[in-house]
């Protein structure tokens, strides 16, 4: 089976503030990895799918790079609607996979 | 514009069977070519893919569960369910109905269902 590890768990950070956000995958995942976010009391929202295409209407300050086992989610300003949980998601013949979630806390 | 939503009991005895149903509405489940899926989430942690069914019955299961799950398709009632056996404590989770669209490969969960608190208490 494949893990995915996300790194950090927990982040504190302001508004305004580059974040970025690490995914490790136990084995190549090719670029089957997307990246979603959830708000407390909430379903997770898709932000990035193929490790680095955007979702259509999701804010441009969100961009996700890498391949094969490594991946990073990068917000370039940190925006007052950010501060949520993110995760990350691989898809491996006919298994999804999610990451454990990190934590984007207000410093 | 299609919607999911779950609905089944919101509390379920240990040794148990868990049963879910996803209504699909908007759309029909058997023509967008897409895989339907069971997500959950204990309280306070993080998401655990249960399963998926293809539209036409094919099943894939976490194989953390598998010997637990079952995944089935009803088309004439545009609903797919989810069925857990020999529930305990640790069952105990939001558990989320979501589609994976050929748009992406069904590699992904672009449209999910709002969610239903199931509770495994006796």
């Amino acid at each position: 089976d494949i893990q995915m590890t996300q790194s950090p768990s927990t982040l504190s950070a302001s508004v305004g503030d580059r974040v970025t956000i690490t995914c490790r995958a136990s084995q190549s995942i090719s670029s089957w990895l997307a990246w979603y976010q959830q708000k407390p009391g909430k379903a997770p929202k898709l932000l990035i799918y193929k490790a680095s295409s955007l979702e259509s209407g999701v804010p441009s300050r969100f961009s996700g790079s890498g391949s094969g086992t490594e991946f990073t989610l990068t917000i370039s300003s940190l925006q007052p609607d950010d501060f949520a949980t993110y995760y990350c998601q691989q898809y491996n013949s006919y298994t999804w996979t999610f990451g454990q979630g990190t934590k984007v806390e207000i410093k | 514009q299609l919607q999911l939503q779950e609905s089944g009991p919101g509390l379920v005895k240990p040794s148990e069977t868990l049963s879910l149903t996803c209504t699909v509405s908007g759309g029909s489940i058997s023509s967008s070519s897409s895989y339907w899926g069971w997500i959950r989430q204990p309280p306070g942690k993080g998401l655990e893919w249960i399963g998926s069914i293809y539209y036409s019955g094919s099943t894939y299961y976490n194989p953390s569960l598998k010997s637990r799950v079952t995944i089935s398709v009803d088309t004439s009632k545009n609903q797919f369910s989810l069925k857990l056996s020999s529930v305990t404590a640790a069952d105990t989770a939001v558990y989320y109905c979501a589609r994976s669209s050929p748009l992406y490969s069904g590699t992904l969960f672009d449209l999910w269902g709002q969610g239903t608190l199931v509770t495994v208490s006796s």
